[in-house]
């Protein structure tokens, strides 16, 4: 079964400061990886997502994301963060199979002081 | 706006009500899913359908019926409400999951 594992709960970081997310996943197949942001009693909205070819995925609002797949891993990056980035943040794997479902990590709450 | 669309917004039932809540898509999507959020338990997967007329259980689907009689439609019935059911309900459409889903606003439900 595939899962996806969030490394942080909650992750406090002064804004302008870099933030990295941490997401790892199982897999034994080729996967789709995906970072969504939910802000305040909000849905939930795509960041970016990789499927494909280069490793480093670049998404809307700055933020940009590594695959590695030796270390199984899916982490999300910002060099310098706003106060508008406090939301909950989730990576996802989708399972290739009937009914592409996605399964999704617990979620990490980025908290951006000033 | 194309999108998803979930009513209602906000619901509190007693235990042991009954209640539907509705999802509908205007993209011609032919997935769609229901999802439970809890605090620091993610989103679960409780039913799902990969077209019209049809559904399948997800990761959670114990206390919840589903149907999709029309494409553009995907309800989720409580028959009997539990405080466990208590939680943020979203509903999600995709053309392809390499496209990602596309999420409704969320239904906030409370069972007492």
């Amino acid at each position: 079964a595939q899962s996806v594992t969030q490394l942080d709960s909650q992750v406090p970081v002064f804004e302008e400061a870099p933030v990295e997310l941490r997401c790892n996943y199982s897999s034994s197949v080729s996967v789709y990886l995906f970072w969504y942001v939910q802000y305040p009693n909000q849905g939930l909205q795509l960041l970016l997502k990789y499927l494909s070819g280069s490793t480093l995925v670049k998404g809307i609002n700055g933020f940009e994301a590594e695959f590695n797949k030796s270390q199984t891993s899916f982490h999300l990056r910002k060099p310098s963060v706003h106060i508008s980035d406090t939301a909950e943040y989730f990576c996802a794997v989708s399972v290739v199979e009937y009914g592409n479902k996605l399964v999704f990590g617990a979620g990490t709450i980025l908290r951006v002081k000033s | 706006n194309a999108g998803v669309t979930q009513t209602p917004k906000f619901r509190v039932l007693k235990t042991g009500q009954s209640m539907t809540l509705l999802c509908a898509q205007d993209m011609n999507h032919e997935y769609m899913y229901w999802y439970r959020q809890d605090p620091g338990m993610g989103l679960r997967l409780i039913h799902y359908s990969v077209g019209e007329g049809t559904t399948a259980k997800g990761e959670v689907p114990d206390g919840y019926n589903v149907s999709r009689l029309k494409k553009q439609n995907f309800l989720l019935g409580l028959e009997s409400a539990a405080p466990s059911q208590t939680s943020v309900y979203f509903c999600a459409s995709s053309y392809d999951s390499r496209y990602g889903y596309t999420f409704g606003s969320g239904t906030r439900l409370t069972v007492v």
